[in-house]
């Protein structure tokens, strides 16, 4: 049971405009989500966060957006560059109840086309 | 600042055999966590140690798999004996206390890829 989905395995998007990655979550006890980025051969990156009080948080180019009712966070980078090209990864914690392991979605790798 | 290492980057074994992976965590992070990704899947969780004591195993598929942080530094996963499915990339990462830090985000290493033949 997959409690954590990512449904587009990868996405491609131009230089310069905006990229969407989406995220769905089945289990409303998460209160805090976030994305990492993974290139080739290395470990996944953190990225960007946010606890379920909030519902967008930004970092310069990213921005995550979070519908609790809905039960889906996004991740909006804006303007996309030739270097987000990469795998990203949503994940979510049960943090307010002492655990703090990950779980992650399947991943959705963005191309980013010059 | 040295990030999470991990050792070996690759393995290759055959079926039935013994492997060991070592993970480094960041100096001062009491927190150590395994994942494995297995075949493009998801991320998923293997257990959590705070310091040299294991806070959460939920994630350990079998009893042919042995997580050890002894003195609370580096860890070491064994998977005896291996079998086919074992196959994937094992992550490592750390983290802070959150009580002690402003912020406990988890730190991945680079991963071993282990192989069983």
């Amino acid at each position: 049971d997959q409690q954590v989905k990512q449904n587009s395995p990868s996405l491609s998007v131009q230089e310069g405009r905006i990229s969407i990655l989406n995220c769905d979550y089945t289990n409303s006890m998460f209160d805090y989500f976030l994305w990492y980025k993974k290139y080739p051969a290395e470990g996944p990156t953190f990225l960007i966060s946010i606890s379920s009080i909030k519902d967008k948080n930004e970092d310069g180019r990213f921005t995550v957006f979070l519908n609790k009712s809905a039960k889906h966070l996004s991740l909006h980078i804006v303007p996309s560059q030739p270097g987000d090209s990469a795998v990203y990864f949503c994940a979510a914690s049960l943090r307010d109840f002492g655990n703090e392991k990950l779980t992650f979605g399947t991943g959705t790798r963005l191309t980013i086309i010059p | 600042e040295a990030g999470v290492t991990q050792f070996p980057s690759h393995s290759v074994i055959e079926k039935g055999q013994t492997v060991t992976l070592r993970c480094d965590p960041i100096s001062g992070h009491d927190n150590l966590y395994w994942y494995r990704r297995v075949m493009g899947k998801e991320i998923k969780f293997l257990l959590h140690f705070v310091k040299e004591s294991k806070q959460d195993e939920s994630g350990m598929p079998n009893n042919r798999f042995l997580a050890e942080r002894t003195g609370g530094t580096y860890s070491t996963l064994k998977v005896q004996p291996a079998e086919l499915e074992d196959s994937g990339v094992y992550f490592c990462a750390s983290s802070q206390d959150l009580l002690a830090a402003s912020t406990d985000t988890q730190y991945f290493g680079p991963g071993t890829r282990l192989t069983v033949l």
